[in-house]
């Protein structure tokens, strides 16, 4: 199975920051990499797939990249709506895998 | 624009059983390989079971290998996880996603408990 490796696990940040979080995938994965973003009690978002194309009716001040095996999700200016928990997610090969989670808090 | 809509779950009791469905569109779904994943309280997803095109070849989570069968009807867009001998363990909120389009449904709660 292809590990997913995420950090950090929590991050705190002010509205109005730029914030990282970083995946790597234990082998090469291409760009078969997607970012979700979940608030508590509700079901995943959708940001980005393709390592960095952002979905449809996706904020601009998201933005992935990266290639192979190491990828970064980007937040520029951090909103109050953007407090929310976010994970990878590879699908280059089944098993489907995911990364442990960034927590993302003021 | 590709959705799906996931049904089925409930409060069963440990060694139940339940049958999910996942209703697809915006695909033609006998293109896709389809998979379902899960969510524990508090934890992350995590794979669960995938089925390919015309439904020839399916894997499944050691954890569940043996008691959940997938299964699909693409004539009906729907996919299925049928799951049997039910555990604590496997309560969350289940979702299927088609391969490569990585979308999310509001997904359907299972709860296992006495």
């Amino acid at each position: 199975d292809i590990q997913m490796t995420q950090s950090p696990s929590s991050l705190s940040a002010s509205v109005g920051e730029t914030v990282t979080i970083t995946c790597r995938a234990s082998r090469d994965i291409g760009d078969y990499l997607a970012w979700f973003q979940q608030r508590p009690g509700k079901a995943p978002k959708s940001l980005i797939s393709g390592s960095s194309s952002l979905r449809d009716g996706v904020p601009s001040r998201f933005a992935g990249s990266g290639y192979g095996t190491d990828f970064t999700l980007t937040i520029t200016s951090v909103q109050p709506e953007d407090f929310a928990t976010y994970y990878c997610q590879q699908y280059n090969a089944y098993p489907i895998t995911f990364g442990q989670g960034t927590r993302l808090d003021i | 624009e590709v959705q799906v809509m996931e049904s089925g779950g409930g409060l069963v009791k440990p060694g139940g059983s339940l049958r999910l469905s996942c209703v697809t569109s915006g695909l033609t779904m006998s293109d896709y390989w389809m998979h379902w994943v899960r969510q524990a309280p508090g934890k992350g997803p995590e794979f669960v079971s995938h089925i390919t095109s015309y439904g020839s070849t399916s894997s499944y989570a050691d954890s569940v290998n043996g008691r959940f069968i997938i299964s699909r009807d693409d004539a009906k867009n729907t996919l299925y996880l049928q799951m049997n001998n039910l555990a604590a363990d496997d309560s969350g909120v289940y979702y299927c996603q088609p391969y490569g389009e990585v979308v999310w449904g509001q997904g359907t709660t299972v709860t296992v408990s006495s």
